[in-house]
């Protein structure tokens, strides 16, 4: 199947600083990604969704300043999550789909960020 | 709109006994259906999809599932579990939007596995 990587796997911050998460599809074009957040315990939530070459379309109650979505290539989304928080602590786990995945998603291993 | 209903946030099966995870589904169009595992600090593996083919599906690991329209349920089974199963396991709808699609997942449920 397909490789979806994230890069970094766990990142700690102090509040205030922006932290970059990056999502590369490995063998495959992917023409559209997603971002979800994902608190303890619970299920996935879609922050947004990114079309290569064109702006993220953000859920609502997401903050698009606040996460800054990059998809400038066909294998690389980058989330930024700016002036961070420790309420923005959570798991973010990226996912891509492109032609021929059959409406499949395939998921990145997720992305631990705390917030001091 | 489309929603996923996981029944039971917890299940607990005894070892080499069948294990039923519930999930139903509304969808105002055919759906693409899915169920994913879990495993502590990963992302979502796909165990088995629905896509308007065969209404029983085989995934992954052993398990199957059963797409009821009349039902609008889509349950996850095995025949005998495995301690490996243990797992958090999210079933999920998939729409097809303009420029894409979007996917909304259930609460997901969490399987323990006794010895």
């Amino acid at each position: 199947g397909a490789v979806v990587s994230q890069h970094p796997s766990w990142v700690i911050c102090k509040s205030g600083t922006s932290v970059k998460i990056e999502c590369r599809s490995l063998d495959f074009q992917a023409t559209t990604m997603f971002w979800y957040r994902q608190f303890p315990k619970q299920s996935l939530m879609l922050m947004a969704t990114s079309n290569e070459g064109s702006k993220a379309t953000y859920e609502q109650g997401v903050e698009k300043d606040k996460f800054l979505i990059n998809h400038a290539s066909l294998t690389l989304s980058t989330l930024t999550v700016t002036s961070a928080h420790p309420e923005d602590s959570s798991f973010y786990i990226c996912s891509a789909s492109g032609p021929g995945t059959y409406n499949e998603q395939f998921f990145g291993p997720g992305t631990r960020l705390t917030v001091l | 709109a489309q929603s996923v209903t996981q029944l039971g946030s917890h299940v607990s099966v005894s070892e080499g006994a069948l294990v039923l995870l519930r999930c139903n589904y509304s969808s105002s169009v055919p759906p693409y259906l899915f169920w994913y595992v879990q495993y502590p600090n990963q992302g979502l593996q796909l165990l088995l999809k629905y896509t308007s083919a065969a209404t029983l599906v085989k995934g992954i690991n052993g398990f199957e599932a059963e797409f009821k329209k009349s039902e609008t349920s889509f349950h996850l089974t095995k025949p005998s579990a495995h301690m490996s199963d243990a797992a958090e396991y999210f079933c999920a709808v998939s729409d097809l939007r303009t420029g894409g699609f979007k996917t909304i997942f259930g609460a997901g449920t969490r399987l323990f596995v006794k010895a």
